[in-house]
């Protein structure tokens, strides 16, 4: 089944700086990489995702890079606040209606300090 | 994206006992799915919640532990059975809609002493 790798396991950044956090997959039919920002005491939410017909994704200060050549895939965050301060999860799937084939990698805590 | 809720929000009980998580979605979709998160961990998926028949189960998860429900599109159960302190977790429910993404609820944090 599919593996995904997130480094690195925390990261801490000056407010403003910009911030990356890189994951890697196995399986070479997956097409769905969304990423997940889980603030203490909240569920995952979902801040943006890419498909693999796709190199890159922007939305405000958040940006999403896939390499399906090399199998890896990153976050991006720009000019960091500390309301950005959480745990984030990537995740990879195979997308399937009507199955779930969302494997998550392992996290990394992201502390933006004042 | 659908808003999603979970009662209770957490709970803490003593082992032998059972405890039933409730999810409730605010529209119809085709897929509920429930996760556990154990402390500073990912995220594991225990089952898919079908309506109207049995949950299908991952491996390591049991259907005598972690009996699931789905009456309906937009309510789920997940009851966490003779629970013991390995059960402390974080418990979550997804959805996900026509093959779009998937969106979590706020989850249950639940401490077994």
């Amino acid at each position: 089944g599919e593996n995904v790798e997130q480094h690195p396991s925390t990261l801490s950044v000056q407010e403003g700086d910009s911030a990356v956090i890189k994951c890697t997959y196995s399986d070479s039919a997956s097409n769905y990489f969304p990423w997940y920002k889980q603030e203490l005491g909240k569920g995952p939410q979902l801040i943006i995702d890419i498909r693999s017909n796709v190199g890159e994704k922007k939305d405000q200060r958040i940006a999403v890079t896939l390499n399906k050549t090399a199998k890896h895939f990153s976050l991006h965050i720009t000019e960091t606040q500390p309301e950005d301060s959480a745990v984030y999860f990537c995740a990879a799937s195979i997308e399937v209606p009507g199955a779930n084939n969302l494997f998550f990698g392992t996290g990394t805590r992201l502390t933006v300090i004042p | 994206s659908a808003v999603i809720s979970q009662k209770p929000s957490r709970d803490i009980c003593q082992r032998g006992t059972s405890l039933t998580i409730q999810c409730q979605v605010d529209s119809q979709v085709t897929m509920m799915f429930w996760y556990r998160q154990q402390p500073g961990q990912s995220l594991t998926l225990i089952a898919t919640a079908n309506q109207g028949s049995e949950a299908t189960y991952e491996s390591g998860f049991v259907i005598d532990k972690f009996p699931i429900s789905r009456p309906n599109l937009t309510f789920s159960t997940l009851t966490v059975s003779n629970m013991s302190p390995e059960d402390s977790s974080i418990y979550l429910c997804s959805v996900e809609d026509l093959g779009v993404a998937q969106y979590f609820g706020p989850g249950t944090r639940l401490l077994v002493l």
